[in-house]
């Protein structure tokens, strides 16, 4: 069965930092895109960043460029994403996502998602 | 303000068909055949229903179907069904600084 377990997550100051992390389990990790994605109080799902299965390809949303930064340890299957410089707008529900299959722009499998609240 | 939009509640009657629009640009929807769907029940994960704009991953039942006109993808459900009721969202790769974008999630009801 496949797994996802976010950790992480909570309050922050803005400017802050966190770090999140996703434990994955039930399949190859190592064979897959991985994505972050999040879901703002009261809003709809906004991609936030993916991964290529070998760490070789990484992309971000605009909104996200330059603060966050997206990585995976494929020999722990654990994917993560250090967030700085945290801005209110950044609270959300944050989930680790798997890619379905090869393709690198869709997705399989969600975790139960991670709460970071940016206020202070 | 999402960046694909969708309408915000569908309703239809056991048996029947509704269709769900979601419009884009030609930067992303119109520009590429790059389009998902995702079905959402309360308290649950996300499901892959759509990909490639009318492909079904193995397991969606054929009642769903995809489709593309210009900058609008459609999403039909045919032979509703209760356990049919649910969010439902898109998505399309863009040709911009965010690569990937999302509708805003219509609410289907079955009545």
């Amino acid at each position: 069965e496949v797994q996802l377990v976010e950790s992480g997550g909570g309050l922050v100051q803005p400017g802050g930092s966190l770090r999140l992390s996703c434990a994955a389990s039930g399949f190859t990790f190592s064979s897959h895109w991985m994505h972050w994605v999040r879901r703002a109080p009261g809003k709809g799902l906004g991609w936030v960043s993916r991964i290529k299965s070998d760490g070789s390809h990484i992309s971000y949303a605009d909104s996200v460029k330059g603060r966050f930064t997206i990585s995976r340890d494929n020999a722990n299957s654990t994917l993560f994403l250090q967030m700085n410089s945290l801005r209110a707008e950044d609270t959300a529900v944050y989930y680790c996502v798997r890619g379905y299959s090869q393709y690198a722009v869709y997705f399989e499998y969600w975790g139960q998602g991670t709460l970071v609240t940016v206020s202070s | 303000q999402s960046a694909l939009t969708q309408p915000r509640s569908v309703s239809g009657s056991p048996g029947q068909s509704v269709t769900i629009s979601c419009t884009g640009t030609s930067s992303d929807v119109g520009g590429y055949n790059y389009v998902s769907w995702y079905q959402q029940h309360p308290g649950k994960a996300p499901k892959l229903m759509i990909y490639d704009v009318n492909k079904w991953p193995s397991g969606v039942p054929d009642r769903f179907s995809g489709s593309k006109s210009g900058n609008t993808a459609s999403l039909t459900i045919s032979g509703l069904q209760a356990e049919d009721e649910g969010n439902y969202y898109c998505c399309s790769y863009a040709a911009r600084d965010t690569l990937l974008v999302f509708g805003g999630g219509t609410k289907l009801t079955v009545l």
